[in-house]
């Protein structure tokens, strides 16, 4: 099966870019969505194909996935709003089937 | 406007069959780009997926639950019905119902871009 690890947890002050990774085997040659969920909420669509943002999304979220062990979620200019757990998900070919990360937990300072 | 909405029991005694309806609208499940899916999160733990349907009924399962789990779909009624048997405490967590999508062009770009609210399951006798 596949794995996907984040880390537990990344904090950052306001203002600042907060960089959220998401490792796995050639993670590079697949295709890396990100989902953003609040407390009591239903997970969103943040970032699809790598670096497509969903209508409504701010700029302020991109994506990347060119490097070699680690796809990564960035949000600049963070602000309170954007405290929430935030997961990766693949679809691994190999068994047709999603993958999701453990999750990592964004703190605002 | 694409709305995902689960429906279910209130509450599960062990060792019970679970039904989750998930009722779709602003689409069609006979899309053929797109399939509905059930990913659950047991409190305060990390999404979990469970399975998957698309418009031409191919179907998969999560391997540690497939004997446990069916799928199925009424494209007239635009509904997606998950089962899972044999309930237990362990199995308490909230059930969403997500559209997946899959990325123009691409044939393994697949993506869940609008989720249901969800819906509270616990299991307790």
């Amino acid at each position: 099966s596949y794995v996907l690890t984040q880390p537990p947890s990344v904090s950052v002050a306001p203002g600042e870019t907060a960089t959220v990774t998401c490792g796995g085997d050639n993670i590079r040659g697949k295709s890396v969505s990100w989902y953003q969920q609040k407390p009591g909420q239903a997970p969103v669509l943040v970032i699809y194909y790598d670096i497509d943002r969903p209508s409504g999304i701010p700029d302020r979220f991109s994506g990347s996935n060119s490097g070699s062990t680690a796809a990564t979620l960035t949000i600049s200019r963070v602000e309170a709003g954007d405290e929430a757990d935030y997961y990766c998900q693949v679809w691994y070919s190999s068994s047709d089937q999603p993958v999701f990360g453990g999750g990592t937990k964004l703190t605002v300072l | 406007q694409v709305t995902l909405k689960e429906s279910g029991p209130v509450l599960v005694k062990p060792t019970e069959t679970l039904t989750l309806t998930c009722t779709v609208s602003g689409f069609s499940l006979t899309n053929s780009r797109m399939g509905v899916s059930w990913i659950r999160q047991p409190p305060g733990k990390a999404l979990e997926w469970l399975a998957y349907i698309f418009s031409d009924d191919k179907k998969s399962f999560r391997a540690s639950l497939k004997s446990r789990l069916t799928i199925s779909k009424d494209t007239s009624r635009s509904q997606v019905v998950l089962t899972m048997t044999n309930m237990e405490p362990v199995d308490t967590a909230t059930y969403y119902c997500a559209r997946v999508n899959l990325y123009p062009g691409s044939s393994w770009a697949y993506y869940f871009d609008y989720w249901g609210q969800g819906t509270v399951v616990p299991i307790s006798s």
